[in-house]
């Protein structure tokens, strides 16, 4: 049962215009989202996150927004750039089994920024 | 500027080959993680180590063991490599494993096995 939702494969876009990167998720225990970017044989790499308090939190051109009460998050790239073309990876935080907090992560959505 | 390290970074296996995939860490983390990611899939974790000295099951740890061999290292071993088992091998660190603490990971061992 997938937990982290990634509905889009891909999305392509044209350079300057807005990126909207959709995620939903299942389990109401998860408390904070995280976004990674993955560029071809490169591991993952962290972009921003958010606390399950709080709905908007941005960073630079990216802003992520949380909506609790529908289960949904998405990242919003403005303007987009052609070197912001990965693959985006949505991931949620929650606890298993005593203390440990560990990922799950979406199937992730390829982006592409046309110049 | 090292961060994670992971090697080998590419390795062809017959079925059956045993193999330990390498990570370690210059960040001082506590957490190490081992995850597989396969086409289409999202990063899945295989086993993981809260703390030296500890580790757990991720979501799929069948024909798997890891060793934390200190706080810079969390090797994962192969006993009896399978087809099945072809994907690319990430490894991740982070300070520790709390909340929206972000993981650290490196670039990717590519395992193939025949």
């Amino acid at each position: 049962d997938q937990q982290v939702k990634q509905n889009s494969p891909s999305l392509s876009v044209q350079e300057g215009r807005i990126s909207i990167l959709n995620c939903d998720y299942t389990n109401s225990m998860f408390d904070y989202f995280l976004w990674y970017k993955k560029y071809p044989a490169e591991g993952p790499t962290f972009l921003i996150s958010i606390s399950s308090i709080k709905d908007k939190n941005e960073d630079g051109r990216f802003t992520v927004f949380l909506n609790k009460s529908a289960k949904h998050l998405s990242l919003h790239i403005v303007p987009s750039q052609p070197g912001d073309s990965a693959v985006y990876f949505c991931a949620a935080s929650g606890k298993s089994g005593g203390s440990n907090y560990k990922l799950t992560f979406g199937k992730g959505t390829l982006l592409t920024v046309n110049p | 500027n090292a961060g994670v390290t992971q090697t080998p970074k590419f390795q062809v296996l017959k079925t059956g080959q045993s193999m330990t995939l390498q990570c370690a860490q210059d960040m001082n983390h506590n957490s190490m993680y081992w995850y597989r990611q396969d086409p289409g899939m999202g990063l899945r974790l295989i086993y993981y180590s809260a703390s030296e000295g500890t580790t757990d099951k991720g979501e799929v740890p069948n024909g798997y063991n890891v060793s934390r061999l200190n706080k810079r290292e969390f090797s994962l071993r192969l006993e009896s490599a399978a087809p099945s088992q072809t994907s690319v091998y990430f490894c991740a660190s982070r300070t520790r494993a709390l909340g929206g603490q972000p993981q650290h990971f490196g670039d990717g061992t590519r395992l193939s096995i025949l």
